[in-house]
């Protein structure tokens, strides 16, 4: 959904680097989220935002932090990069409540 | 611990046949349920979504059913075509939380 866009969209990082991941919507939505993907596994929530001075942690939030800067943007950070953290990341967005939550194109990240 | 299971895996079907994907969860209490389609290299989106009042609900050439007396939902792709090779993704939400479940999904692939 080019309303949400992520950058990089995919990224080569050596373990121990600090990486970051940036997400951007136009959507106008206050509530904002982060999620890995791995092959046979489903979508697994890292950190949600409901607004800009609201942060939780998912289930896997354990090597992640995050940043809201602003409504439109919500960065994912990876503190010191490890290959189990090798895997597919997706930024979503939701309107008021988590009726439905709108994906974008996601960031394929490989740490050596 | 709320999950959702899906079947088949994979599938591979033959351009304009038709093919049923089948989800169960354990999800509770409940509050709705969506189907999403992730094409390769893209994020989710969103299908069809149903309520627990509701048994089904069409798409196009897709619909989704829903029992959840017996917590299952299954997915009817009527006439399939090229474009249909995807993953699709069963999502539960239970009423408490705001919090996604999400199947692992299955992977369709349609040949001419």
């Amino acid at each position: 959904d080019a309303d949400v866009t992520q950058t990089p969209r995919n990224r080569i990082t050596k373990t121990g680097k600090r990486i970051m991941l940036e997400c951007s919507q136009t959507k106008g939505h206050d509530r904002m989220y982060w999620y890995r993907q791995d092959p046979g596994l489903g979508l697994r929530l890292i950190y949600y935002s409901f607004d800009v001075k609201d942060i939780n942690k998912g289930e896997i939030s354990d090597g992640y932090s995050v940043s809201r800067q602003a409504q439109a943007k919500f960065s994912l950070s990876l503190e010191s990069a490890i290959p189990n953290q090798t895997a597919l990341y997706f930024c979503a967005t939701s309107d008021w409540g988590v009726e439905t939550q709108y994906f974008g194109p996601g960031t394929r990240l490989l740490v050596l | 611990k709320n999950q959702v299971e899906q079947s088949p895996q994979s599938l591979i079907i033959l351009e304009g046949k038709n093919c049923t994907l089948q989800c169960n969860y354990t999800v509770s209490p409940f509050s709705n349920l969506r189907w999403y389609k992730q094409d390769t290299g893209r994020g989710p989106v969103s299908l069809t979504i149903m309520t627990f009042s509701e048994n089904t609900k069409s798409n196009g050439r897709y619909t989704a059913t829903l029992d959840a007396d017996t917590k299952q939902s299954s997915l009817h792709i009527t006439a399939s075509q090229l474009s249909d090779s995807a993953s699709y993704i069963c999502v539960v939400s239970a009423d408490n939380d705001y919090k996604l479940s999400f199947g692992a999904g299955t992977t369709v692939t349609v040949r001419a």
